[in-house]
């Protein structure tokens, strides 16, 4: 079975350009995260959504970043215009129900130049 | 709100010794808790967790963690590692009422590092 899949797993852009990071989610969870790591924050969560519809946005650093759950197969999170300081690693996470065990993709390593 | 503090940032050592990696949390209420380990380049991976029952949880790859409610603590223990066992290990907490128990904090991860 397929994991949580990400993509691209490196992306290096310049600053203002718009970024677009892709999650496919494992088949049957209902539950889907994204979260971001850097050395100096850790992990963070940016979004949560349930069944498609974003629960919880609190994590979403501003406006420049959005995030899509068009269905349940396909997430993207969007960044625009990029700063050098979203360089970061996001990571894409599912879960089925609630049984606190996230699967987390390999993550899109993002370098904002 | 919790939060998550991991003592040791890294801890190095050999091959076949027993290692912890201690975990403290702080909630107002009841938690829920869990060990997630990271190796290189990859994400993260459930090693266990406390949901309920009993507090000694064992994991994957002979790991265990102990819940102590009155310590706050939940320290993770292998009694002899490998050097296969060398990565990030994070401890997380969400809280186990309400509407918000999706919701995991992370502590600042531990690098253990196992040398031959």
């Amino acid at each position: 079975d397929a994991g949580v899949i990400q993509s691209p797993r490196h992306e290096v852009t310049e600053m203002g350009q718009e970024v677009t990071l892709r999650c496919k989610p494992i088949s049957g969870h209902n539950s889907l995260f994204w979260y971001r790591q850097t050395m100096m924050r850790g992990l963070e969560l940016l979004i949560y959504f349930n069944n498609n519809v974003p629960i919880d946005d609190s994590g979403m650093p501003e406006d420049r970043f959005s995030a899509k759950m068009p269905n349940a197969s396909f997430s993207t999170l969007k960044i625009q215009p990029s700063e050098p300081r979203d360089s970061a690693v996001y990571f894409c996470a599912s879960m089925l129900g609630y049984t606190g065990e996230l699967f987390f993709g390999e993550g899109s390593r993002l370098t904002v130049l | 709100a919790q939060s998550v503090t991991q003592l040791d940032s890294q801890v190095p050592v050999f091959e076949e010794a027993p290692v912890e990696l201690r975990c403290n949390y702080s909630s107002s209420v009841s938690v829920y808790l869990f060990w997630y380990v990271q190796y290189p380049n990859q994400g993260l991976q459930l090693l266990l967790k406390y949901l309920s029952g009993s507090t000694l949880v064992k994991g994957i790859n002979g790991f265990e963690a102990e819940f102590n409610k009155s310590q706050t603590s939940f320290h993770l223990r292998k009694p002899s590692v490998h050097i296969s066992d060398t990565a990030e290990y994070f401890c997380a907490v969400s809280s186990n009422s309400g509407g918000s128990n999706y919701k995991l904090t992370f502590g600042k991860g531990t690098l253990l590092t196992v040398n031959p």
